[in-house]
């Protein structure tokens, strides 16, 4: 059975940008959350969709956003890129609601 | 509110010789607590995990961890440490009735020396 696959690995993007990062979650998985981890906050909670629904949201500003499909595969947006964005984007997927998370190797995002 | 707090920053064992990672968390009911590894440029791998019921919980690789309610604790234990189980380990506490929504602690990095 096939991972959490994220897209890209690692991208530079600059301030004032845009990013889009996806995630395909395991074949079956309903439910995709994401982690921002960054060596000065740690791993922290962005949001988690189920079933193309948004059922969580972390304490981030509006700039941040994502979306689920009908496949389960998820995106999330990162708009107005700030320097203190730079971080690995981490993607779980879970098969249960209080279940084993499966996390992805994550797409390492440089703010220059 | 909840937290998890992982009061070793950096631990350095000897090939062998056994460890205990240390956690502690803030919640008012009933947690489902979880530890999970990460090494170097890879993402997050599930050691184990407490829901309910017997409170000393087996894991992969031969970790195990003890919840205990009354000291609010879920350390990690393994007999016997292998130069490839360095890596950073995180603990974790479900948020409360928000599905799979995790609260990480900081995290403890593993050293092994030879």
């Amino acid at each position: 059975k096939a991972g959490v696959t994220q897209t890209p690995r690692y991208l530079i993007k600059t301030r004032g940008q845009q990013v889009t990062l996806s995630c395909s979650p395991i074949s079956g998985h309903r439910s995709v959350s994401w982690y921002q981890q960054t060596p000065g906050q740690g791993l922290q909670f962005l949001f988690e969709y189920f079933s193309e629904t948004q059922r969580n949201k972390g304490n981030f500003p509006g700039r941040f956003s994502g979306r689920q499909f009908s496949n389960s595969r998820s995106e999330m947006n990162v708009s107005t890129l700030e320097l203190g964005d730079s971080a690995l984007y981490l993607c779980a997927s879970s098969f249960s609601e209080a279940g084993e998370l499966f996390f992805g190797e994550g797409s390492r995002l440089t703010v220059l | 509110a909840q937290s998890v707090t992982q009061p070793d920053i950096h631990i350095t064992v000897s090939e062998g010789a056994s460890l205990e990672l240390r956690c502690n968390y803030s919640y008012g009911a009933t947690p489902y607590l979880f530890w999970y590894v990460q090494s170097p440029g890879q993402g997050l791998q599930l050691l184990l995990k407490y829901f309910s019921g017997d409170t000393l919980v087996q894991g992969i690789k031969g970790f195990e961890a003890e919840f205990k309610r009354s000291q609010s604790s879920f350390n990690l234990r393994k007999p016997s440490v292998h130069w490839s189980d360095a890596a950073e380990y995180f603990c974790a506490v479900e948020k409360t009735q928000a599905g799979t929504a995790l609260i990480f602690g900081k995290g403890t990095t593993l050293s092994v020396s030879s």
